[in-house]
């Protein structure tokens, strides 16, 4: 079962650039490399997803090296509204459905 | 499409009592799955689902009881309640390696 690795927590500033890294060393083959956003007393919510080299869409980017051990979400010009905790999943191995989330990153942007 | 429903949306229970948490999608999905999230942690998966008449146990089974009898709907029992069973579930579904999709959560007292 591929288990993820990420920071516990990161601050940032108003209109810099985030970049949370995901360790994911056993991956499989099969598997996509899912990002997740929650706020407080939300359900998670879908921001990006990937296979291999770059993903990019309104709100991020996500860079998956060749080897795909790792991979990083980067958000751009982050405001106050992306402080939430952030969320990095790899589907399971054997593709039986079972979705582990790691322990997460607290984002906490300031003014 | 509703997408994924979960009710109550809120519950009190008192130790020993039984209930069932209901989850419905519209978006014909395979794959659904329950999770729980305490105070401050991230989520842990507590049973799942990849088609009618297939459940599997997740991470933190114990206490807790499912069945698929349609595509459309995953309800989780709790069987007899315990006060460490007070937490916020989120029910989820998706297709294959496509995004997950949470629903509103459910706010467990479980006095």
């Amino acid at each position: 079962l591929a288990k993820t690795t990420q920071p516990i927590s990161m601050d940032s500033y108003e209109g810099q650039e985030v970049n949370i890294t995901c360790s994911h060393n056993n991956i499989a083959t099969n598997d996509y490399i899912t990002w997740y956003q929650q706020f407080p007393s939300q359900g998670p919510r879908f921001i990006i997803q990937g296979y291999k080299t770059k993903v990019t869409n309104e709100v991020a980017s996500l860079f998956i090296p060749a080897d795909r051990k790792s991979s990083t979400l980067s958000l751009p010009r982050v405001s106050l509204s992306d402080t939430a905790v952030y969320y990095c999943l790899v589907g399971d191995s054997g593709n039986t459905g079972k979705l582990i989330f790691g322990q997460g990153t607290t984002l906490q942007v300031k003014p | 499409n509703a997408g994924v429903t979960q009710t109550p949306k809120f519950q009190v229970l008192k130790t020993g009592q039984s209930m069932t948490l209901q989850c419905a999608q519209d978006m014909n999905h395979e794959y659904m799955s329950w999770y729980r999230q305490d105070p401050g942690m991230g989520l842990r998966l507590i049973h799942y689902s990849v088609g009618a008449g297939i459940t599997d146990q997740g991470e933190v089974p114990n206490g807790y009881n499912v069945s698929r009898s349609t595509t459309e709907d995953f309800p989780l029992r709790l069987l007899s309640a315990a006060p460490s069973q007070t937490s916020v579930y989120f029910c989820a579904s998706r297709r294959d390696q496509e995004t997950q999709y949470f629903g509103p959560g459910t706010r467990l007292l479980v006095l």
